[in-house]
């Protein structure tokens, strides 16, 4: 199958700082990728969609200056979370699909972030 | 939101067949079926997916009913590595994944 690295794996950082999360599609280009992040015994929860060279589409409830998206190119997005505070410790997952008619996506390992 | 429902949780022996099920009763004619799953603190694994038919892979097979309304994963012989969370997922227009709440696989020595 089709591979997404996600850089880092974790991240901790100190409260009210920025983090920045990559996702790269390895060998294939995805003009459309996505965002989850997931809670500890939780399912994944949809953040927003990633289209290249447009905005992204961010899901209700999803804070859209809280969490920046960019895709700049096919084969790379980029989540910042800016003003990083407690409650924003997760598990922050990117996938990337297109690949076939029937839109497989393929997700990366993950970022555990941890705001102190 | 998520338009699939699966237990939370099923064990099953190593070395058995496991089967796992799921309830897609809202379903569109042109929507596929979608399996992935995560093991712990990992990003999710694409499994297998289908529309109609039943399907097959070297991981899995993908078991369709005729009204589509329900769905069921086999994992002939399931082995420890097999211990996961497993997703049913039906992509929504917009090729976003909404994933339910899965079942937990526990595979049994």
């Amino acid at each position: 199958g089709a591979v997404v690295s996600q850089h880092p794996s974790r991240v901790i950082c100190k409260s009210g700082t920025s983090v920045k999360i990559e996702c790269r599609s390895l060998d294939f280009q995805a003009t459309t990728m996505f965002w989850y992040r997931q809670f500890p015994k939780q399912s994944l929860m949809l953040m927003a969609t990633s289209n290249e060279g447009s905005k992204a589409t961010y899901e209700q409830g999803v804070e859209k200056d809280k969490f920046l998206i960019n895709h700049a190119s096919l084969t790379l997005s980029t989540l910042t979370v800016t003003s990083a505070h407690p409650e924003d410790s997760s598990f922050y997952i990117c996938s990337a699909g297109g690949l076939a008619k029937a839109n497989i996506q393929y997700f990366g390992a993950g970022t555990r972030l941890s705001v102190l | 939101d998520a338009k699939t429902t699966q237990p939370p949780s099923m064990d099953c022996a190593e070395g058995r067949a496991a089967n796992l099920p799921c309830n897609h009763s809202t379903i569109s004619g042109n929507e596929y079926v979608y399996w992935y799953r995560q093991i712990h603190s990992q990003g999710p694994q694409y499994i297998i997916h289908g529309l109609k038919n039943n399907e097959t892979n070297e991981m899995a097979s993908l078991i369709i009913t005729e009204d589509r309304k329900s769905s069921t994963l086999i994992l002939p012989h399931a082995t420890l590595r097999d211990t996961a969370v497993y997703y049913c997922i039906v992509r929504v227009t917009g090729n976003q994944f909404y994933f339910g709440t899965g079942t937990s696989l526990t595979v049994i020595p």
